[in-house]
């Protein structure tokens, strides 16, 4: 089945650590992003990447990093330096990098819990 | 810049009534228009889009009509069930790749 798999469903860190979020997808898609969900709040962009090694950031990247080694992957490091970082977070993928319509398709979502 | 305003929640209706969530945008251009719904514990799907003015994006009895006149694109359902209970987002794409989502919708509807 094609899709978009993030891994783990939950993940529990104690604070000053850094944490990576793996998203891996099968689509052969482009354009690769990460959100934040908070409640109440929406999704928020942190990072996105159109292509093979390069990516840009999106409107709360402070405290993130990502890198773009493999179209396939595009894993999320959550550093000791983001202020609060417990929140559920979303990695999506879409087959057009930019110009057209984008319609992107989403993986299940890491619940991150910061202790 | 690009921004997303849909109602605030919750949203609690009994199974059968109908069902508006509304939706306004601003924008730059002529942006394309969406609606997600995520269910609990899930990412999000993309229920149904709208690429230019007056197009009528529609899916599982979901349906919604672009209206640029009033930069507007309201969720409906005629009768919704237990089952359409979800968080629902609009969202808009309008000159850069990026899209940008309103805050979300929560609906529960009760048998």
């Amino acid at each position: 089945d094609g899709g978009i798999t993030q891994s783990p469903k939950y993940l529990f860190r104690k604070e000053g650590q850094n944490v990576t979020l793996s998203c891996e997808q099968n689509l052969n898609h482009d354009a690769m992003y990460w959100y934040r969900q908070d409640p109440g709040q929406g999704l928020r962009l942190i990072y996105y990447s159109q292509i093979v090694n390069d990516f840009q950031k999106g409107d709360i990247a402070e405290g993130y990093s990502v890198s773009r080694e493999k179209k396939e992957s595009f894993p999320l490091t959550v550093t000791s330096a983001q202020k609060n970082p417990t929140a559920f977070y979303l990695c999506a993928s879409s087959p057009r990098p930019s110009g057209e319509y984008n319609e992107q398709f989403f993986g299940p979502g890491t619940r991150l819990t910061v202790l | 810049g690009d921004s997303v305003t849909q109602m605030e929640g919750p949203v609690t209706l009994s199974e059968e009534a109908f069902l508006t969530i509304n939706c306004t945008y601003t924008a730059t251009g002529y942006p394309s228009l969406f609606w997600y719904v995520q269910y609990p514990g899930e990412g999000l799907q993309l229920l149904l889009k709208a690429t230019k003015a007056d197009d009528k994006g529609s899916n599982k009895g979901f349906e919604a009509t672009y209206r640029k006149e009033t930069t507007s694109f309201h969720l409906e359902k005629g009768s919704v069930q237990v089952s359409d209970s979800a968080v629902y987002f609009c969202a808009l794409q309008g000159g850069s790749e990026k899209l940008v989502f309103g805050k979300g919708t929560k609906l529960t509807v009760n048998p």
